[in-house]
């Protein structure tokens, strides 16, 4: 299995660009989320879907949106980048039953200039 | 106020140390909990999850204090190998995982 995959791993990008970044995963969990890591926040919870159809805001979701067509794909998009967007986004998904972990992708590195 | 707040650190310890990291969380409501590891702006990876009686793996143990709302993480006899950031999370009611702002650890020979 290959479990989450995020595509691209790094990305420039110029302020004002749009971009989506690709997250999938093959283990049919439910539950797939994005966040994002700066120095010192931790990873701060952008957007959720708890399933096909069903997203959520989580504590940071201006600027981001999402999707959930399938179950497998959960990519996020940023309309019109900011420099403040520079950060490392991670994808992560669980089965979504109490007490499940989550599996996260490795990472995709942006850089807004 | 943050929903889950960890001391930053950094905790420098000796080989051999026992080290104690604590997590407080401000949803009362929270049902499950976990610790992560992450190296080096990797992926974080699944640690161990927190039961209400407690749990301990190998040597680390957690413990969760619902009255209180916070629970921890205790290291024994640390290695170098352990030297990373440790992640403390909730998952609050409607499924959101929500993170603390990690802990780091480097453990010094």
């Amino acid at each position: 299995n290959a479990g989450v995959t995020q595509t691209p791993k790094f990305q420039v990008l110029k302020t004002g660009q749009s971009m989506t970044l690709q997250c999938a995963q093959d283990m049919n969990h439910e539950y797939m989320s994005w966040y994002r890591q700066d120095p010192g926040m931790g990873l701060r919870l952008i957007h959720y879907s708890v399933g096909a159809g069903i997203t959520d805001q989580g504590e940071v979701p201006n600027g981001y949106n999402v999707s959930r067509s399938t179950t497998e794909d959960f990519p996020l998009r940023l309309l019109s980048a900011a420099p403040s967007q520079t950060s490392v986004y991670f994808c992560a998904s669980s089965p979504g039953y109490q007490n499940s972990p989550l599996h996260f992708g490795n990472g995709t590195r942006l850089t807004v200039t | 106020r943050k929903e889950v707040e960890q001391d930053p650190g950094p905790f420098n310890v000796p080989e051999g140390a026992t080290v104690a990291f604590n997590c407080t969380y401000s949803n009362s409501a929270s049902q499950s909990f976990f610790w992560y590891r992450q190296d080096c702006r990797k992926e974080p990876k699944l640690l161990m999850s927190v039961y209400s009686s407690g749990n301990e793996d190998g040597r680390f143990t957690a413990q969760l204090n619902r009255a209180s709302q916070y629970i921890s993480l205790l290291i024994r006899d640390s290695k170098l190998s352990d030297s990373a950031t440790y992640l403390c999370v909730v998952n609050n009611q409607g499924g959101k995982l929500i993170f603390g702002q990690g802990t780091e650890l480097s453990v010094k020979p």
